[in-house]
């Protein structure tokens, strides 16, 4: 096991509806990582916090947003959700140095959301 | 455009059969990092393996070997004597050093292990 953990494991939401997702990173790790992973398919970076600010975003739309806090856990919030965001949600934690774009992830267990 | 392409969506073996993995990647960056994860039926992505684009160095660990190849754009992940316990969903993935910590995951390849 990583050290990675994620809450909720399961989730049931229905369209419109707002859902937060938590993550806590592996100790002495200080950047996180958010991933999409529908069913068959590899996973899709969402985007990454490093010193509490976004990093970097993937091709996702603004109602995919994120926070880091100080002791660098972090949260995923998806507003006005559709049923295409039916899918596992993963985390990853990494140990940036100089630069947080080359830090190997370790990925948590995922929260599968599914919107009914 | 960076992609990583592995063409192999399924593969199954009986036990103690060797098999590889192919992964493909296209970036134009000269500083890239590729990586294996194993996926099993839990869902969360276990770490095996990073490479950096400046170290072609192949490498074996117990019953797995990776070999990595510039020429062909190419790191290939080869199981030695597979076992019942390796069956589950093998990604690779391609990390530039400017897109802020963005991994770019090949579709995956389910391996299948039977006894």
């Amino acid at each position: 096991e990583t050290g990675v953990t994620q809450s909720p494991t399961h989730l049931i939401k229905t369209r419109g509806q707002q859902v937060t997702l938590r993550c806590s990173s592996q100790s002495g790790h200080n950047t996180v990582s958010w991933y999409q992973q529908a069913l068959g398919q590899g996973p899709q970076f969402i985007f990454q916090y490093y010193r509490e600010e976004e990093n970097g975003r993937g091709n996702f739309p603004p109602r995919f947003s994120g926070l880091q806090f100080p002791n660098y856990s972090s949260e995923l919030n998806v507003n006005a959700l559709e049923l295409d965001d039916s899918a596992l949600y993963l985390c990853a934690s990494s140990l940036a140095g100089t630069s947080p774009n080359q830090e190997t992830q370790y990925f948590g267990p995922g929260t599968r959301l599914l919107v009914l | 455009a960076q992609k990583v392409t592995q063409a192999q969506t399924e593969i199954s073996v009986v036990e103690k059969e060797d098999v590889t993995l192919d992964c493909v990647y296209e970036t134009r960056d000269t500083t890239y990092y590729l990586f294996w994860y194993k996926q099993p039926p839990s869902g969360e992505l276990v770490f095996l393996i990073r490479r950096n684009s400046f170290d072609e160095q192949n490498e074996i660990s117990g019953r797995y070997s990776w070999n990595f190849q510039k020429s062909t754009s190419s790191f290939n992940f080869t199981i030695t004597a597979s076992q019942v316990v390796d069956s589950a969903v093998y990604f690779c993935a391609l990390g530039l050093y400017n897109q802020g910590g963005k991994l770019i995951f090949g579709q995956g390849t389910e391996l299948s292990v039977k006894p």
